[in-house]
């Protein structure tokens, strides 16, 4: 199975800020996702990160909000703009090998 | 629209005490159910993916199951070890890619 290194694992950031976050995926892969997860709650999908063309977004996530990167089949970013303390959750970027979903270890976001 | 329902919400085992989760999905269509363990503050570990119904797996003290309306996590003679997030997704055939989570099941085992 895939190999996922998110950075940072956890950060406290002042409101109004912003964070980037980096997923490094050990072998290539055609989809990149994010997802996040708020206190107490499941994963809810933000985007989509695809390879070479705009990440495609679910409803309710923008990408002023959260743009994304994508630059090469090993790669991505997730940035989590102007943040407020409703942004303080677990992101977690994930990749689909055949059809089976592998998670990174999740960066903690704290927004004081 | 899929929808993944998963009880209980929380489960306080003795350790030893074999019990079961359940999870029970509306998708048109499954393409696949995942089962993932999480840790506190960590990312969701892979346990099991069931593709049809009546298809069984096994890992250690886990073992998942799958009728067209639901799963079940059997957890046999639990150790504290085994305390955990355990979540349940599926992947609706109408979805190149999307998973749909539950809320998951909080396992404690205690000694």
């Amino acid at each position: 199975s895939a190999v996922i290194s998110q950075k940072p694992s956890r950060d406290i950031c002042q409101r109004g800020t912003s964070l980037t976050i980096q997923c490094q995926v050990d072998s290539q892969v055609t989809m990149m996702f994010w997802y996040r997860q708020q206190p107490g709650q499941s994963l809810t999908l933000i985007a989509t990160a695809n390879q070479g063309s705009e990440a495609t977004y679910e409803s309710g996530f923008v990408i002023d909000k959260f743009p994304i990167s994508r630059p090469n089949l090993t790669f991505s970013t997730l940035t989590v703009s102007n943040m407020s303390p409703e942004d303080s959750s677990i992101y977690l970027c994930s990749v689909l090998e055949n059809t089976e979903a592998f998670f990174g270890q999740g960066t903690r976001l704290t927004v004081v | 629209e899929d929808q993944v329902t998963q009880s209980p919400e929380a489960l306080r085992l003795q350790e030893g005490e074999s019990s079961s989760l359940n999870c029970s999905y509306t998708v048109s269509g499954l393409r696949g159910l995942f089962w993932y363990r999480q840790d506190p503050g960590k990312g969701p570990e892979f346990l099991f993916t069931l593709y049809s119904a009546g298809e069984e797996k096994e890992k250690e003290r886990l073992k998942a199951t799958l009728t067209k309306k639901e799963s079940f996590l059997h957890i046999t003679a639990p150790k504290p070890e085994d305390s955990a997030t355990y979540l349940c997704a599926v992947h609706a055939r109408s979805n190149d890619y999307k998973l749909s989570f539950g809320a998951g099941t909080t396992v404690t085992v205690r000694a």
